[in-house]
C-alpha cells in the first residue's frame, strides 16, 4: 500500500521560498508510470494543479506558476519536493502531494491521481 | 476561476438521486480528454471515485457512477447516503495550457 507524507503545518514571509517534501513508502519514486504530483487547496476555494515529476525526471507545471516552482525527486530518501520562490499571500493553501499513475489497459490509457497525502496547510504571512 | 465548472452546491435527501455536472470546452473534456472525479472530506486525503469517464476503483459502491459527453461529464449518486455529504472534484487534461491537468471548482453535497 503507498502512503504519502507531508511535513506540519508551514508559515512562510513574502517573497521567501516554500518548501514542501513529500516521503514516500511502498514504492520506489523512482520506478514505474508515475507522476509524483503537488496540488494546492487555498482557502475556500477548489483545487488547482501546482505541477508534477515524472518518475524518469521529466517535469510538466501549470503555466502560471512555471516561473516560481520547481519540482525534484530524490531517490536516496524517495521523497519528491516541492519549491515555490518569490511568494505572496495568494499562495497560503492546503498543500497536497499526490501519485498520478499512467494506467494502461484493454480499454484505454488513463492518467489519474490514485493516492493523495491529507494535507499540509501553508500560510504566507509577514 | 477554474477551467472546468461544476455548480457549488447540490442536494438531496438520503435515498434520492443527485448529479453533478463539469462543463469543459474544446480544449479538455470536448477533445476527447478523459475525465476523473474525487471525493473529499475537508481536512482529509481526497479519494478517486471514478476514472476514465465512467469507471469505479475497487471499494467504490456502484450507486456512484459516471458519464461523459460532449464537452460535459456529470457524477450521479443514487440511493443518497448520509456518508456520501463531501466535496466532489472532476479533473481532466487541457491543451490549451500548453498540456495541463485541471479541476473543476468542486461542488459540496448536502444530504438533507
Amino acid at each position: 500500500q503507498v502512503q504519502l507524507q507531508e511535513p506540519g503545518p508551514r508559515l512562510v514571509k513574502p517573497s521567501e521560498t516554500l518548501s514542501l517534501t513529500c516521503t514516500v513508502s511502498g514504492g520506489p519514486v523512482r520506478s514505474g508510470s508515475y507522476y509524483w504530483s503537488w496540488i494546492r487547496q487555498p482557502p475556500g476555494k477548489g483545487l488547482e494543479w501546482i505541477g508534477y515529476i515524472y518518475s524518469s525526471g521529466n517535469t510538466n507545471y501549470y503555466p502560471s506558476l512555471r516561473s516560481r516552482v520547481i519540482i525534484s525527486l530524490d531517490s536516496s530518501k524517495n521523497q519528491f519536493s516541492l519549491n515555490v520562490r518569490s511568494v505572496t499571500t495568494a499562495d497560503t493553501a492546503v498543500y497536497f502531494c499526490a501519485r498520478g499513475v499512467l494506467d494502461c489497459r484493454p480499454t484505454g490509457c488513463f492518467e489519474y491521481i490514485e493516492y493523495w497525502a491529507q494535507g499540509t496547510l501553508v500560510t504566507v504571512s509577514s | 476561476q477554474s477551467v472546468l465548472t461544476q455548480p457549488p452546491s447540490v442536494s438531496g435527501a438520503p435515498g434520492q438521486r443527485v448529479t453533478i455536472s463539469c462543463t469543459g470546452s474544446t480544449s479538455n473534456i470536448g477533445a476527447n480528454y478523459d475525465v476523473h472525479w474525487y471525493q473529499h472530506f475537508p481536512g482529509t486525503a481526497p479519494k478517486l471515485v471514478i476514472y476514465g469517464n465512467n469507471n469505479r476503483p475497487s471499494g467504490v459502491p456502484d450507486r456512484i457512477a459516471a458519464s461523459k459527453s460532449g464537452t460535459s461529464a456529470s457524477l450521479t449518486i443514487t440511493g443518497l447516503l448520509a456518508e456520501d455529504e463531501a466535496d466532489y472534484y472532476c479533473q481532466s487534461y487541457d491543451t490549451g495550457l500548453s498540456g495541463s491537468w485541471v479541476f473543476g471548482g468542486g461542488t459540496k453535497l448536502t444530504v438533507l
